[in-house]
């Protein structure tokens, strides 16, 4: 089973912040949290990825809280090519991604 | 482009019969996962080589299925006696050894329908 809790849909205006939520309770001290996204019929494309500390790239943020025991996705300017299904997954050394259902997220215009 | 390549992207077969998945992944990687996903669901693991090396096999990876990286570069999955039910999109991805965190990359995936 999935070590993560997501809500399954959720929408965002064009051009506004999309900030999805992830709850990780039982995460161990040695996993890291990943993002992905699925864009229907491709494979997931990686987004970002942390283990204690905030991190920034191209394409989004991710806030951990200090627990460790939940987690935001944040794209800052969503677009209608952000439309897609975004995952959170818990691991340590990336030997096994256990993927959940995911956040299926609509960028509406 | 230097990402990972999956081949067939699309394949149709009657069941019964055998298929074979071709998957290059990124060239410095060492790592190789397959997984696979059916509609509606996150994929699920498979199995997982480093280099040549198969480390871990999912008990979804049923004895009809079987996977290879005989050079630990490309690696094979192939499927005998198809079954309607492994009609599905078989991912595979790749990530480095060494790094902070190990994120994989995917390939665009071979969608397998069994007539």
């Amino acid at each position: 089973d999935a070590k993560t809790t997501q809500p399954p849909s959720m929408d965002c205006a064009e051009g506004r912040a999309a900030n999805l939520p992830c709850n990780h309770s039982t995460i161990s001290g040695n996993e890291y949290v990943y993002w992905y996204r699925q864009i229907h019929s491709q494979g997931p494309q990686y987004i970002i990825h942390g283990l204690k500390n905030n991190e920034t790239n191209e394409m989004a943020s991710l806030i951990i809280t200090e627990d460790r025991k939940s987690s935001t996705l944040i794209l800052p300017h969503a677009t209608l090519r952000d439309t897609a299904v975004y995952y959170c997954i818990v691991d340590n050394y990336g030997q096994n991604f256990v993927f959940g259902p995911g956040t299926r997220l609509s960028v509406l215009p | 482009d230097t990402g990972v390549s999956q081949d067939p992207r699309h394949k149709i077969t009657k069941r019964g019969q055998n298929v074979t998945f071709r998957c290059d992944p990124i060239s410095e990687h060492n790592r190789l996962y397959w997984y696979r996903q059916t509609l509606g669901q996150g994929p699920e693991f498979l199995t997982y080589f480093q280099n040549e090396a198969q480390l871990e096999k999912s008990r979804l990876l049923s004895d009809r299925f079987s996977a290879e990286r005989p050079k630990g570069s490309f690696s094979t999955l192939e499927i005998q006696r198809t079954e309607q039910g492994d009609s599905a999109m078989y991912l595979c991805a790749s990530s480095p050894e060494q790094g902070s965190g190990f994120e994989q990359f995917f390939g665009p995936g071979t969608r397998l329908t069994v007539l």
